[in-house]
């Protein structure tokens, strides 16, 4: 079974772009997990979603949204780039919403100049 | 954000020592993850703890689900150059069910 995989992997962006990111989980996994990764501030949770509905939200700006389509692929879009967005953003699926069991993505690595 | 203090920051220790490591909060946890994330990748679950006291192993690592359901450590035996790389905790909370990192612990070995 194909684990969750994440597209692009590498992206450079200039301050006020925006970027969408895209996450396939794995194959009949409803529920997906996005994460920011920096060095400083570690793994910070960004929002949940499941059955396209968002579940639950970190407590990141509105600059910060997601969306999850019928066959659960998930999309996270960063509006109005800034230099602090500069982090790997992790994906990860589960079978269920707050499933304790969550598989990661190998992350996007965003840098913004 | 809420985190987990998980300690060490970082270990550099001679190839077969054993390791050990815990997060610890003063928050309650149903659920105790523990993820080793290798450069470039995103973690990998190793060890998942869902009540309290429980401990368990998977080959040469062992996890305990703290008593007082606000801690749970990690230890690696007998390590190896493999096993470099960052070891996250991760708890989910009784109340409002999210799932909360440590902030890793930098594991180096020296063969």
């Amino acid at each position: 079974k194909a684990g969750v995989t994440q597209t692009p992997r590498y992206l450079i962006k200039t301050r006020g772009q925006q970027v969408t990111l895209s996450c396939s989980p794995i194959s009949g996994h409803r529920s997906v997990s996005w994460y920011q990764q920096t060095p400083g501030q570690g793994l910070q949770f960004l929002f949940e979603y499941f059955s396209e509905t968002q579940r639950n939200k970190g407590n990141f700006p509105g600059r910060f949204s997601g969306r999850q389509f019928s066959n659960s692929r998930s999309e996270m879009n960063v509006s109005t780039l800034e230099l602090g967005d500069s982090a790997l953003y992790l994906c990860a699926s589960s079978l269920a919403s707050s499933e304790e069991t969550q598989y990661f993505g190998p992350g996007t690595r965003l840098l913004v100049l | 954000g809420q985190q987990l203090n998980q300690s060490p920051q970082s270990m550099f220790i001679q190839e077969g020592e054993d390791v050990s490591m815990n997060c610890t909060s003063s928050s309650i946890f149903n659920t105790w993850l523990w993820y080793k994330q290798d450069p470039g990748e995103g973690p990998v679950l190793l060890i998942a703890l869902y009540k309290a006291g429980e401990l368990t192993s998977n080959g040469r690592l062992t996890a305990q689900f703290g008593i007082t359901r606000k801690d749970s450590f990690l230890n690696i035996s007998a390590s190896i150059p493999s096993d470099v790389g960052i070891y996250f905790c991760a708890g989910r909370l009784e109340y409002g069910n999210k799932l909360v990192f440590g902030a890793g612990t930098i594991l180096r070995v020296k063969s």
